[in-house]
């Protein structure tokens, strides 16, 4: 299996913008998903295919890949963004581990 | 919009299995498929496997092979997921996921999650 790297913590206040980034070998040549997970509730998909937002999901939430490394930017932040975001990805076994999550707060 | 409704809480002892259901409101999983995840207390989240509604044709995450099973039951629109030879590091909350090809396979729906409890 393989490994995604994520930051343990990002901080930003409101109106500014977050970037959490994900790096990881498969990243290169396979897709990635990213999930908003806030206290006590399930995950949100809040981005698939690098950089699709399913419906839904404020235009403020954006994905992007070069590499290794893929992206998830939150735009003019807001204090309901405060959660746990994980990153996703496959390789062509089939496995498909999680980052180990990063934290975000608005100041 | 597709629901998935799972099973109540579950304890059980060590060395014993556990099995927990994942039924959809309502669409068939013919064209979808059903991932579980896991999150134990505090932790992030951990990718167990999946199955293809389509064809039934499971992938486990290595971790996890050899110890739990994945299933359907197209008739009644539910998902199982059994996971043997329980441990105390396997308290946590299960969810269930739809993955769709319409969203290149990305997990869109969740269920509200399980709580299993493994203690002696």
């Amino acid at each position: 299996s393989f490994e995604l790297t994520q930051p343990p913590s990002v901080s930003v206040s409101p109106g500014q913008t977050a970037t959490i980034t994900c790096s990881g070998d498969a990243l290169s040549n396979q897709y990635s998903y990213w999930y908003q997970q806030k206290p006590g509730q399930a995950p949100v998909l809040v981005i698939y295919k690098d950089n699709e937002r399913p419906s839904g999901i404020p235009e403020r939430f954006s994905g992007s890949s070069s590499g290794t490394t893929v992206t998830l930017t939150i735009s003019g932040v807001q204090a309901e963004d405060e959660a746990d975001y994980y990153c996703q990805s496959s390789d062509n076994t089939g496995s498909s581990p999680f980052g180990g999550g990063t934290k975000l707060t608005v100041l | 919009q597709v629901q998935l409704v799972q099973s109540g809480a579950e304890v059980k002892k060590p060395g014993a299995s556990v099995k927990v259901s994942c039924t959809a409101s309502s669409k068939t999983f013919s064209n979808v498929g059903i991932a579980w995840v896991r999150q134990a207390p505090g932790q992030g989240l951990e990718y167990m496997g999946w199955i293809s509604g389509y064809n039934g044709k499971t992938n486990y995450a290595q971790r996890f092979q050899g110890r739990v099973t994945m299933t359907t039951d197209t008739s009644t629109r539910t998902a199982y997921m059994e996971l043997r030879s329980l441990r105390s590091d396997d308290t946590a909350v299960y969810y269930c996921a739809r993955r769709d090809v319409i969203i290149y396979f990305g997990m869109d729906v969740w269920g509200p999650g399980t709580t299993v409890t493994v203690s002696s």
